[in-house]
C-alpha cells in the first residue's frame, strides 16, 4: 500500500505524559500537513510542511505541540505535558507541491486518549 | 481566516434519491474546494473537487457545483446508494502564507444516511 502511513493507530497515556505520532506521506508527495479531528467536527489544520519546510502552524498549536520532517520525508508531532483536551484524532495528509492547491490524501489516523 | 459552513447536519434519503449538501465560505482568496467522505473510523477520502475557475464538475454520479461571487458551493449525489452513507465534508482551500498553498478549512461535516 502506497498511500500515507500513520503510527500509531491509537495511544492510551496518562496526563502530563509525552507522546509522539509519526507520519510516513505518499513518496513522492512534498507537502505534508497534520490535522486534528474530535467527534463529531471537521478535521482542524495544526501545520504543514513543504520537504523540510515547516511553512505555517495554526493558533491551536500551542507550545506543547512541536512537529518536525527533518529529511523532507516522514513527518513526527510531539504533544509534551499531555491534556484531557488533547484527546483526538491526529491526521497526516499528503500532497504533491505545484503553484496551486492540489488534492490531500489523508493517513488513517492516530487515535490518542488521555486518561 | 477562512471560515465554512456546511448544511445540512444530517440528510436522510432513500435509496435512488439525490441528495445536496451545501457548503459556504467567506474568506474571497479561496480558491480549491474539495469533498471528503469519511466511514466511521476510517480516513477521510477525496471524492472530488473544484477549482475557482470553473463552474461545475462531475464524476459519475457525483458533480459539485461553485458560485464564486455568493461563495457558496454545493455536492450532489444522484441515484443514492445505501454505501453511500457516510460523514460528508467540504473544505476550502486557498493561499497559505505568501506564495505557498496550504492549509484546507473543513466544515463541520453532514452525516448522510441512505435508506434501502
Amino acid at each position: 500500500d502506497t498511500g500515507v502511513s500513520q503510527d500509531p493507530r491509537h495511544k492510551i497515556t496518562k496526563r502530563g505524559q509525552n507522546v509522539t505520532f509519526r507520519c510516513d506521506p505518499i513518496s513522492e508527495h512534498n507537502r505534508l500537513y497534520w490535522y486534528r479531528q474530535t467527534l463529531g467536527q471537521g478535521p482542524e489544520f495544526l501545520t504543514y510542511f513543504q520537504n523540510e519546510a515547516q511553512l505555517e502552524k495554526s493558533r491551536l498549536l500551542s507550545d506543547r505541540f512541536s512537529a518536525e520532517r527533518p529529511k523532507g520525508s516522514f513527518s513526527t508531532l510531539e504533544i509534551q505535558r499531555t491534556e484531557q483536551g488533547d484527546s483526538a484524532m491526529y491526521l497526516c495528509a499528503s500532497s504533491v507541491s505545484q503553484n496551486s492547491n492540489q488534492p490531500q490524501h489523508f493517513g488513517d489516523g492516530t487515535r490518542l486518549s488521555i486518561l | 481566516g477562512e471560515n465554512v459552513e456546511q448544511h445540512p447536519s444530517t440528510l436522510s434519503v432513500q435509496e435512488g434519491d439525490s441528495a445536496v449538501i451545501k457548503c459556504t465560505y467567506s474568506d474571497s482568496a479561496s480558491n480549491y474546494f474539495p469533498w471528503y467522505k469519511q466511514e466511521l473510523g476510517k480516513r477521510p477520502q477525496l471524492i472530488i473537487d473544484i477549482r475557482s475557475n470553473v463552474g461545475e464538475k462531475k464524476d459519475q454520479r457525483i458533480a459539485v457545483t461553485l458560485n464564486k461571487t455568493a461563495k457558496h458551493f454545493s455536492l450532489h449525489i444522484t441515484e443514492t446508494q445505501p454505501e453511500d452513507s457516510a460523514v460528508y465534508f467540504c473544505a476550502a482551500g486557498g493561499l497559505a502564507g505568501g506564495t505557498s498553498y496550504g492549509k484546507l478549512t473543513f466544515g463541520q461535516g453532514t452525516i448522510l444516511t441512505v435508506h434501502p
